[in-house]
């Protein structure tokens, strides 16, 4: 089974904090995904990755920023946290071949006060 | 238009009873669809996984596409409070990996 887990389920921090969100997935994919979840709007993607080192903006990057160093290893960056930015955050993983299924962790529900 | 419209509800059924859920969308060129089940305070999990139109089923779940229409829908009969969840729908065109999601479909089957 794939296993997608995130470093926090929840995460409590203050506006104007730095924030690392950690996404690690064992299964060997190619692709990983950061996206917010909030009530009346769905999943919404932020970034994604399809290779280490290399990222793509999704619909809504502003005010976020990710890392790939490892396959396995995709972390989100709060540069600098807004009590906008308060959500549920997924990761997901999928393999990067045509079929498209993605794997998500449990999320993470981070509150920026 | 959103490309992909889904009804929020909430959805409230009796146990037994069959559940329809329903997408629809406006960017012909979705070739996978796909349904992920997300239970509260839990990540969404990949439920049914349909390519080009047609039916699929998968024990108690089935999921319709009609491209012509272009509309999904899924299906699941002898509901269970088990199957109280967030159901969303997902797609994608072909060879693409972003995934394009409904805004989910709260589901709530009542014993």
């Amino acid at each position: 089974d794939v296993k997608v887990t995130q470093s926090s389920r929840y995460l409590v921090k203050r506006t104007g904090e730095k924030v690392f969100l950690e996404c690690v997935q064992d299964m060997d994919h190619e692709n990983m995904f950061w996206y917010r979840q909030d009530p009346g709007l769905g999943l919404r993607l932020i970034y994604f990755s399809y290779d280490v080192k290399m990222k793509e903006k999704g619909d809504i990057p502003e005010g976020y920023s990710v890392s790939r160093e490892k396959k396995e290893r995709f972390s989100l960056i709060l540069e600098s946290a807004s009590t906008n930015q308060t959500s549920m955050y997924l990761c997901a993983s999928s393999l990067g071949l045509r079929h498209d299924e993605q794997y998500f962790g449990p999320g993470t529900r981070l509150t920026v006060t | 238009q959103k490309e992909v419209e889904q009804d929020p509800g909430p959805l409230s059924v009796p146990e037994g009873a069959i559940v329809s859920l329903n997408c629809t969308y406006s960017n012909s060129a979705f070739q996978y669809f796909m349904w992920y089940r997300q239970y509260s305070r839990k990540g969404p999990e990949l439920l049914m996984y349909t390519y080009s139109s047609g039916n699929k089923e998968d024990g108690r779940f089935t999921a319709q596409v009609d491209k012509s229409s272009k509309y999904i829908s899924l299906f699941i009969r002898d509901s269970q409070p088990s199957d109280s969840a967030t159901y969303l729908c997902a797609m994608s065109p072909n060879g693409n990996n972003r995934l394009a999601f409904g805004k989910g479909n709260q589901v709530v089957v009542i014993p």
